[in-house]
Parts: structure tokens; C-alpha cells; sequence
């Protein structure tokens, strides 16, 4: 069965104060590995799709990285408009397009 | 241009009742996703639709869900008999065409709450 853990639950950073949050995921054959960001009260906002270990995406001050077990989400200099929860979400090969989420970090930004 | 839209955007009923849930996927779209996410926890697949017709229903916990998409547009998520702990935020997403890593874009969700 496929699953994610995301640590930690909840994160609070001052603001410019960089740090990461990880993803854990097993996967029977590993597709696609996805960022989503999720304000209170609205979907989740797709972010980034990473497909294989050793790859990089960069969004602003956001980037993602990915290993064979595990993906970060660096967060450099936040403001506290990144505050929200960031869900990350895998799809298994032989998955049909659907996507397994883990259960989302929290992050608040204090200004 | 419009994304993914949900109705209603919140929902209260009663235990034992019939509740319609509504997504409007982003137009030219052909994959349509439910998923189901609880308080304090990430989104639970439900059903995913190709076209008109459910590709993979694995995801409904019971016969008292029933998903449709007639015209490979709209699609109604439909429950019978609401249980308390059918309380949750629905979501549904919308992908271009639900092959391989296609991105799914998620709607606002309707909050059901059933007393």
C-alpha cells in the first residue's frame, strides 16, 4: 500500500527564517511526487511535480528536491504569506492517476 | 479562464438524508477526481473519471457513494443514508487528460456537515 508522512505536523518561523519539511513516502513504482499548497478554507494549489531522485524544481522561494525515499520542500527567507499547509501527494505506477497525500505541515510565518 | 468549481460550498443535512454534490471541471478537461479530506488530514481518493465513464472507483468507502458524469463534463457526487462521519470536505479536480502525471487541479470543495 502506498503511503506519506510529512514532518513535522506543524512548523512556526519567524519570518527570513529558512527551513524544511519533509516528505516520506513508499510506493509500489514511483510516477510522479506532488507539492500542493492549501490556504484555510480553499483546494489545494499544485505547486511542483517531481518524477525522478536526484531532480530539482524551483518556484520562487520554494524548491523541491527528491530521493528514492524522500522529498523537501526548502523554504528560503519565507514571508508570512507562505503561511498555509503544504500537502505532498505520490502517484504509484500502476495507480490510475489517482493520488495518495500525506496529511499536510502547517507552516506559520510570523512577521 | 475558469477553474475547477464546486456546489454547494457548504452543505448541512440531517442523518439518514440524500445529498448532491456538484464539480464543473476546467472546460476541455477529461479526467474528473473526487476526493474526500477530513479535519486535520490530507485528501482521500474517491473515484476518478475518463470521460463519461468511472475509471477507477476503488476509492468509495461503501454503496451509499455513487459518482456520475453523463456528458463527460459535470459530475455529481451523490450519497444516500448520510452518517455523521460522512462530515468531511469534498473536493474534486480536474485534470487535461488524466494520463500519466497530467497536474489535477483542485476545486474549493463543499463542506458537508451532517448533524
Amino acid at each position: 500500500e502506498d503511503q506519506v508522512t510529512q514532518s513535522p505536523e506543524a512548523l512556526r518561523l519567524q519570518e527570513g527564517e529558512s527551513s524544511s519539511l519533509n516528505c516520506s513516502y513508499t510506493v509500489s513504482g514511483l510516477r510522479g511526487l506532488f507539492w500542493y499548497r492549501q490556504d484555510p478554507g480553499k483546494g489545494p494549489e499544485f505547486l511542483f511535480t517531481l518524477y525522478s531522485a536526484g531532480e530539482e524544481k524551483e518556484k520562487e522561494r520554494l524548491k523541491a528536491t527528491l530521493t528514492k525515499k524522500e522529498s523537501f520542500l526548502h523554504i528560503t527567507a519565507p514571508k508570512p504569506e507562505d503561511s498555509a499547509t503544504y500537502l505532498c501527494a505520490v502517484q504509484a505506477s500502476a495507480a490510475n492517476s489517482k493520488l495518495t497525500f500525506g496529511k499536510g505541515i502547517t507552516l506559520s510565518v510570523r512577521p | 479562464g475558469a477553474g475547477v468549481s464546486q456546489t454547494p460550498s457548504n452543505k448541512v443535512t440531517e442523518k439518514g438524508k440524500y445529498v448532491e454534490l456538484r464539480c464543473d471541471p476546467i472546460s476541455g478537461h477529461t479526467a474528473l477526481y473526487w476526493y474526500r479530506q477530513s479535519l486535520g488530514q490530507g485528501p482521500e481518493f474517491l473515484i476518478y473519471f475518463q470521460g463519461t465513464g468511472a475509471a477507477d472507483d476503488s476509492g468509495l468507502p461503501n454503496d451509499r457513494f455513487f459518482a456520475v458524469r453523463p456528458e463527460g463534463s459535470v459530475s455529481t457526487l451523490k450519497i444516500q443514508r448520510t452518517e455523521r462521519g460522512d462530515s468531511a470536505v469534498y473536493l474534486c479536480a480536474s485534470s487535461s487528460t488524466g494520463v500519466g502525471t497530467d497536474t489535477q487541479y483542485f476545486g474549493p470543495g463543499t463542506r458537508l456537515t451532517v448533524l
